[in-house]
């Protein structure tokens, strides 16, 4: 599992409440990836870190936020969770900087209701 | 962008037949493009890749086969058992020079049948 953690594992929220999801890694990987997963589209990028402070947009960022204030931990903002907000989310990292090979966490499975 | 096309969506083989999965890129300038399985509530993990200076990879009964002018990329899975059975993604990415993340198919779905 690449030491990838991700918490809460599990998690219903109500529609406009703010939710954080964290991913933290125990081997000081500089690429960090947030991602969701839905029946259909498969897995989607929505924000990555290529270092402390350093952030980018994916593919399907809106209503996203993201922070890396230190290299283990990324965290993802939901600032006003929507129902189409509801999906698997999953955390990657890159192994080496010299690499592409991305390795995943378990998933943070999120209903906002 | 990349855009990624995978299929089937869903196969059904024979325990012991084999089971092809293709994939289809768009962008030239990929390079680099592994293949996950997802079993159920897990993430996905990384069971075999290749690079675009590579036409053919294998790993015991999983191969992968790259063909740069089509623009396509096979999984192949020989000997198929019980616990192949899961979703599998294929993906693509212009690798580290372009620092582009992975752009992923939408995964199909393999039951191997006993």
């Amino acid at each position: 599992d690449a030491g990838i953690t991700q918490s809460p594992r599990h998690k219903v929220t109500e529609t406009g409440t703010p939710v954080t999801l964290r991913c933290h890694q125990t081997e000081n990987h500089r690429y960090m990836y947030w991602y969701r997963q839905d029946p259909g589209h498969g897995l989607r990028l929505i924000h990555y870190s290529y270092g402390v402070k350093d952030t980018d947009k994916g593919e399907v960022s809106d209503g996203y936020s993201v922070s890396r204030s230190k290299t283990e931990d990324f965290l993802l903002t939901l600032e006003s969770a929507t129902s189409s907000q509801t999906s698997v989310y999953f955390c990657a990292i890159r192994a080496l900087v010299s690499t592409d090979t991305q390795y995943f966490g378990p998933g943070t499975r999120l209903t906002v209701l | 962008g990349e855009n990624v096309e995978q299929h089937p969506s869903t196969l059904s083989v024979q325990e012991g037949d084999s089971a092809v999965i293709k994939c289809t890129y768009s962008d030239s300038a990929s390079n680099y493009f592994p293949w996950y399985k997802q079993e159920l509530g897990k993430g996905p993990q990384l069971i075999i890749d290749i690079r675009s200076n590579v036409g053919e990879k294998k790993d015991q009964r999983i191969a992968v086969t790259l063909n740069k002018t089509a623009k396509h990329f096979s999984l192949h899975i020989t000997e198929t058992q019980p616990e192949d059975s899961a979703v599998y993604f294929c993906a693509a990415s212009m690798g580290v020079r372009g620092n582009t993340p992975l752009v992923f198919g939408k995964g199909t779905r393999l039951s191997v049948i006993a």
